[in-house]
């Protein structure tokens, strides 16, 4: 099925860091998801993104959809090793409808 | 947001059985949905179950491999059939509970076949 297409595939964090990861789709959305995925756990919603251009934070965590409908960013300001964990974008054309997942992006922590 | 939890948390099976997961929310849902995510893999949606109404399945899934029950707004089964071990995944329940369409996921259930 159609996947977004989210990058970057795996990043490489050191604490204290920003990093930023976005997903880009060739349809409109509605909404913007980002969740979080720990080892062994269910994905965890992080921020909902409802309209285009919205700005939303929530903690060190921001994300934007993007003006297009077509695209959303998120960022982690100062990273901790807790933000270690792998983050999927998902979109939605509106409620009652099924999402759509991007890649997902791994954060590692710097060796 | 729901609370949902997930049974069994894990399971190893031997080929050709079959498991039935089972998927308790905290609340009355109206949509819920089945998910299976493959090792380094993303999610993939296997089929949208509403109570009252037979599950809508995606391509690529069918209702002999993978029947679901809903029989109420707070419950739902999915089981996997005549296993293979291609069939070890992660299978993941969620639930709507936002205007947006935003999904509340399971705790997911981790299945190996061996």
């Amino acid at each position: 099925g159609q996947q977004l297409n989210q990058s970057p595939q795996s990043m490489f964090i050191q604490e204290g860091e920003d990093v930023s990861m976005n997903c880009t789709s060739s349809s409109i959305f509605n909404t913007w998801l980002w969740y979080k995925q720990d080892p062994g756990e269910g994905p965890v919603l992080l921020i909902a993104l409802y309209k285009a251009g919205e700005l939303t934070s929530n903690g060190r965590l921001t994300a934007q959809f993007g003006i297009t409908r077509k695209d959303s960013f998120l960022n982690i300001s100062a990273s901790i090793p807790s933000d270690v964990g792998i983050y999927f974008c998902a979109g939605s054309p509106a409620a009652g409808n099924k999402l759509t997942f991007g890649g997902g992006t791994r954060v590692l922590v710097k060796p | 947001s729901a609370v949902i939890s997930q049974k069994p948390s894990r399971d190893i099976c031997q080929r050709g059985t079959s498991l039935t997961i089972q998927c308790q929310v905290d609340s009355q849902v109206t949509m819920m949905f089945w998910y299976r995510q493959q090792p380094g893999q993303s999610l993939t949606l296997i089929a949208t179950a509403n109570q009252g109404s037979e599950a809508t399945y995606e391509s690529g899934f069918v209702i002999d491999k993978f029947p679901i029950s809903r029989p109420n707004l707070t419950f739902s089964t999915l089981t996997v059939s005549n296993m293979s071990p291609e069939d070890s995944s992660i299978y993941l329940c969620s639930v709507e509970g936002g205007a947006g369409g935003e999904q509340y996921f399971g705790p997911g259930t981790r299945l190996t076949v061996t």
